[in-house]
């Protein structure tokens, strides 16, 4: 079964600070990985997508495949950081498995 | 940026009523799916839906839940008789293309309460 494990369900961190969410997935094919972010009563948005190995707001994640992982880092976190932030992945469909979501905190 | 969007925000239902959860997905879009979250759980799948008719759903999906897209701009997700166990924020998303690279957009939830 496709399994995405997000094993810190609370990060906390100070302004300024660097951060990492985790992220591991579990090993078939090729998987396509996503974050999705969702900042308090919105909608789930895509952050970030390993296709694309983009920057948003100055967030990166890199797949690493001999690792299964994905971690969504950032080199100085900001208050607006805080927020819900999901994992996922697609393999062989187009849905999307969840992670169950780590809740960051950035401090002032 | 259009968006996807979901009627009603929150919904209050007696055990064994019927439900009907309303979404207008981003207007070029033709891959459809609802998605639903119970309280401090993970994000769950429910259900794909494409070219009228349903292109995967997962063991959550039974037949107490249908999904309808009846005039080419909603698409709802139907409980025929409400659990208490259906409690959970409801996502409608939809996407405009299938295969890699493609951006599936959600809609802000639909939090359903069975009392």
């Amino acid at each position: 079964a496709q399994r995405v494990t997000q094993p810190e369900k609370l990060l906390s961190v100070f302004k300024g600070a660097p951060v990492e969410l985790k992220c591991n997935y579990s090993y078939s094919g090729s998987p396509e990985l996503f974050w999705y972010v969702q900042y308090s009563r919105q909608r789930l948005q895509l952050l970030l997508r390993h296709i694309s190995r983009e920057s948003i707001k100055g967030f990166t994640a890199d797949l690493n495949k001999g690792e299964t992982s994905f971690h969504l880092k950032k080199p100085f976190a900001q208050e607006e950081d805080s927020a819900m932030y999901y994992c996922a992945r697609k393999g062989g469909s187009e849905k999307l498995v969840f992670g169950k979501g780590t809740k960051l905190t950035v401090n002032p | 940026e259009p968006e996807v969007t979901q009627t009603p925000s929150h919904q209050v239902t007696q055990m064994g009523q019927e439900v009907i959860l309303r979404c207008v997905p981003i207007s070029n879009h033709l891959y459809f799916y609802w998605y639903r979250q119970i309280l401090g759980q993970k994000v769950e799948f429910l259900v794909s839906f494409y070219n009228n008719e349903i292109s995967e759903k997962s063991e959550i999906f039974d037949d107490q839940f249908s999904v309808e897209r009846p005039d080419g701009s909603n698409f709802t997700l139907k409980i025929r008789s409400t659990k208490l166990e259906d409690s959970a924020m409801y996502f409608c998303a939809s996407n405009g293309a299938w295969g890699a690279g493609n951006t599936i957009y959600f809609g802000e939830g639909s939090w359903l309460t069975v009392v």
